[in-house]
């Protein structure tokens, strides 16, 4: 399976930039996506195809990389973007998240 | 508004099945893969299958493979995850998710129901 790590935790303050990275084990071409997950709730989609903005979530986010190397990018942070940040890949079978980043605010 | 309803979890012994259901809302469910990915307490995230939209193509994670399977009754707009031979490992929140096709992400997720193996 493709393995893909991500740093556990980072911690910012409010108005930084914040850079979350997830590295695959093998190429997964573009095929990366991110999602936030809040405490109690169910993960929420940020980012599909490794750049692309999903519906309704801030321009504040962004994706990019492509092959083993990518990153989201958080700019600028707000309080309420406490919550851990998973990446998951869908090129190679099965599909697969990262451990995932939690993002604390200082 | 896209809604996702899981339901059917709770307590269940090891070694017994349990059935989970998600009702979905909102959208033309026929028209969507679906899938479903599970949460052990305090960890991550890990995909356990999909099915198409006529139940043509089913896939597994390997390891779930011979005791998990997916199934949906479009007429009712309803996702099944079936479970078998369960275990303490598969102590989770269980998440139905809307699937979009090509590259293939979740774009909507159920709350989550709970699933806790012990005897």
């Amino acid at each position: 399976d493709t393995v893909l790590t991500q740093s556990p935790a980072l911690a910012v303050s409010p108005g930084e930039r914040v850079s979350i990275s997830c590295r695959a084990s093998e190429g997964v071409n573009s095929y990366m996506h991110w999602y936030q997950q809040k405490p109690g709730q169910q993960p929420k989609l940020l980012i599909y195809k490794a750049s692309n903005l999903a519906s309704g979530v801030p321009a504040r986010f962004s994706g990019s990389g492509s092959g083993t190397d990518f990153t989201l990018t958080i700019d600028p942070v707000e309080a309420d973007d406490t919550a851990t940040y998973f990446c998951q890949q869908s090129w190679n079978d099965p599909p697969t998240f990262g451990g995932g980043t939690k993002l604390e605010l200082k | 508004e896209v809604k996702l309803v899981e339901s059917g979890g709770g307590l269940v012994q090891p070694g017994r099945s349990l059935k989970l259901s998600c009702a979905a809302s909102g959208f033309s469910f026929n028209d969507y893969w679906m899938g479903w990915v599970r949460q052990a307490p305090g960890k991550g995230l890990e995909w356990i299958g999909e099915i198409n939209q006529d139940s043509s193509t089913i896939n597994y994670t390997p390891s779930l493979k011979d005791k998990f399977t997916i199934s949906r009754d479009n007429a009712q707009n309803t996702l099944y995850l079936q479970m078998s031979k369960l275990g303490s490992e598969d102590t989770a929140i269980y998440y139905c998710a809307r699937e979009r096709d090509l590259p293939y992400y979740f774009d909507y997720w159920g709350q989550g129901v709970m699933v806790t193996v012990s005897s």
